[in-house]
C-alpha cells in the first residue's frame, strides 16, 4: 500500500517564525488533504491539494505530484498554530492513508 | 447542525462490555467515515458510508467492531466484547465531495 512519511516528527519555533513541512508518499495519488490536530484533539481540515498550490491566510500548500512530496508552510506563526499536522493521502476519493505528523509546538 | 458531533465525548468500560459510538455528521453530507487514532499515531480507516450503505469496512479490526447508518446520517459504532487493545480515540468525519470534516472523537478507555 501506499506509504506516508513526514518530516520533521517534532519542531519547536519562537512566534513570528515561519516553518516548512513536509510529507513524501510512495505512489500515485489522487487525494491529498493536509489537517491540523490541536492540543484538544479536533482536526481541521486546512487543503484538499493532490496538484498544485493554494494559499488560505498564512498558510500555503504546494503539492508536487510527479514528485510525490507535498509542503505545507506557516508563516508568521501564532501560538495557535501548536498542534499535529497530518498529511493524508489516497488513490480513491474516500480512504485516506495518515502520516505520523509533524509536532509542531510554538513558544510565545 | 454546524459540525460533526459525537457522543459520548468520554467512555470508559470494563474489559468485555459492549459499547455504542455515535455520530451525527454535517447535514447533507453523504458520505461517512471512521476512524481510530491510538495515542501520538496518525487515524487508521475503519470503514466507509455512502449514504446508508458500508462500501468499505476493510479497516474494522475485528469482528467484534460493527458499524451501521441505518437512514443514512446518523451513524453508530458498536464494539462487541470490548478489550484492553481497544482503548482509543474514535474520529469520525462526513464529506460532501472530497474534504472530510472531523467531529470531535470519543475517547474510549477499556479497564
Amino acid at each position: 500500500g501506499i506509504q506516508v512519511e513526514q518530516s520533521p516528527p517534532d519542531l519547536i519555533l519562537q512566534e513570528g517564525a515561519n516553518s516548512t513541512l513536509r510529507c513524501n508518499f510512495s505512489d500515485s495519488v489522487n487525494n491529498l488533504q493536509w489537517f491540523h490536530q490541536n492540543p484538544w484533539g479536533q482536526l481541521i481540515n486546512l487543503f484538499y491539494i493532490p496538484s498544485g498550490t493554494k494559499q488560505n491566510g498564512r498558510l500555503s500548500a504546494t503539492t508536487v505530484a510527479t514528485e510525490r512530496y507535498s509542503l505545507l508552510y506557516i508563516s508568521s506563526s501564532q501560538t495557535t498554530d501548536s498542534g499535529v499536522y497530518f498529511c493524508a493521502v489516497g488513490d480513491s476519493n474516500y480512504q485516506l492513508i495518515w502520516g505520523a505528523g509533524t509536532k509542531l509546538i510554538i513558544k510565545p | 447542525g454546524a459540525g460533526v458531533s459525537q457522543s459520548p465525548r468520554y467512555k470508559v468500560a470494563k474489559r468485555g462490555q459492549d459499547v455504542a459510538l455515535r455520530c451525527d455528521p454535517i447535514s447533507g453530507h453523504v458520505s461517512l467515515f471512521w476512524y481510530q487514532q491510538a495515542l501520538g499515531q496518525g487515524p487508521e480507516f475503519l470503514t466507509y458510508f455512502q449514504n446508508e450503505a458500508q462500501l468499505d469496512k476493510s479497516g474494522l479490526p475485528s469482528d467484534r467492531f460493527f458499524a451501521e447508518r441505518p437512514e443514512g446520517s446518523v451513524s453508530t459504532l458498536k464494539i462487541q466484547r470490548t478489550q484492553q487493545e481497544d482503548s482509543a480515540v474514535y474520529l469520525c468525519a462526513s464529506s460532501s465531495s472530497v474534504a472530510q470534516f472531523f467531529g470531535p472523537g470519543t475517547r474510549l478507555t477499556v479497564l
